[in-house]
């Protein structure tokens, strides 16, 4: 089946340490994105790649860093610069252009600190 | 982009129609409105989308506005799993087929929603 994967789905952080949560999609998508969400809140774009090898910061992009070196990878990082990084992670993808440029989503990343 | 107002929450009697407002007094002419819905600790879910011109498929109908400052979504026969936080966006649609790699343009906005609770 095509779409979308997260892993893990449930993360612990240690205070100081790096997390990476993975992303990989098999939609042959060209445009792939990160949002965070927070209980009771909508989406926060933290970053988001439009083509291999190239990425744009997104709203809210500190204490985070990114990877596109595979069109169907796109994994996160948090880094211990990101001081309150419990949250819910979601990873998405859609074609590039087109008229029905719906966004496709993964199941998502619940991602807490010891 | 332009931005959407929705209410905070509906109830909705199981098998009825659940009417989901959204109010985007700031669209623009080639500013798209697209409705995605999440169930909770899921992703979230495509639904439709449209320009200005009623839309529907196979979950649920999209109704604008002729002036297009406001739309509504319509599940016509709601049922217990549609119970769901629902969101309304507005966002550009790159011209010509393009691929829009400018910038935030194209990228949607993701406001709180209207959570949605069809009841039995």
């Amino acid at each position: 089946d095509g779409g979308i994967t997260q892993s893990p789905k449930y993360l612990f952080r240690k205070e100081g340490q790096n997390v990476t949560l993975s992303c990989e999609q098999n939609l042959n998508h060209d445009a792939m994105y990160w949002y965070r969400q927070d209980p009771g809140q909508g989406l926060r774009l933290i970053y988001y790649s439009q083509i291999v090898n190239d990425f744009q910061k997104g709203d809210i992009a500190e204490g985070y860093s990114v990877s596109r070196e595979k069109k169907e990878s796109f994994p996160l990082t948090v880094t211990s610069a990101q001081k309150n990084p419990t949250a819910f992670y979601l990873c998405a993808s859609r074609r590039a252009a087109g008229p029905n440029e719906k966004l496709f989503f993964g199941s998502g990343t619940q991602l807490s600190v010891l | 982009d332009a931005k959407t107002t929705q209410p905070p929450s509906m109830d909705c009697a199981e098998g009825r129609a659940a009417n989901l407002p959204c109010n985007h007094s700031t669209i623009s002419g080639n500013e798209y409105v697209y409705w995605y819905r999440q169930i909770h600790s899921q992703g979230p879910q495509y639904i439709i989308h449209g320009l200005k011109n009623n839309e529907t498929n196979e979950m649920a109908s999209l109704i604008i506005t002729e002036d297009r400052k406001s739309s509504t979504l319509i599940l016509p026969h709601a049922t217990l799993r549609d119970t769901a936080v629902y969101y309304c966006i507005v966002r550009v649609h790159p011209r010509g087929g393009t691929a829009d790699y400018g910038g935030s343009q194209g990228n949607l906005i993701f406001g709180k929603g209207t959570k949605l609770s069809v009841k039995p």
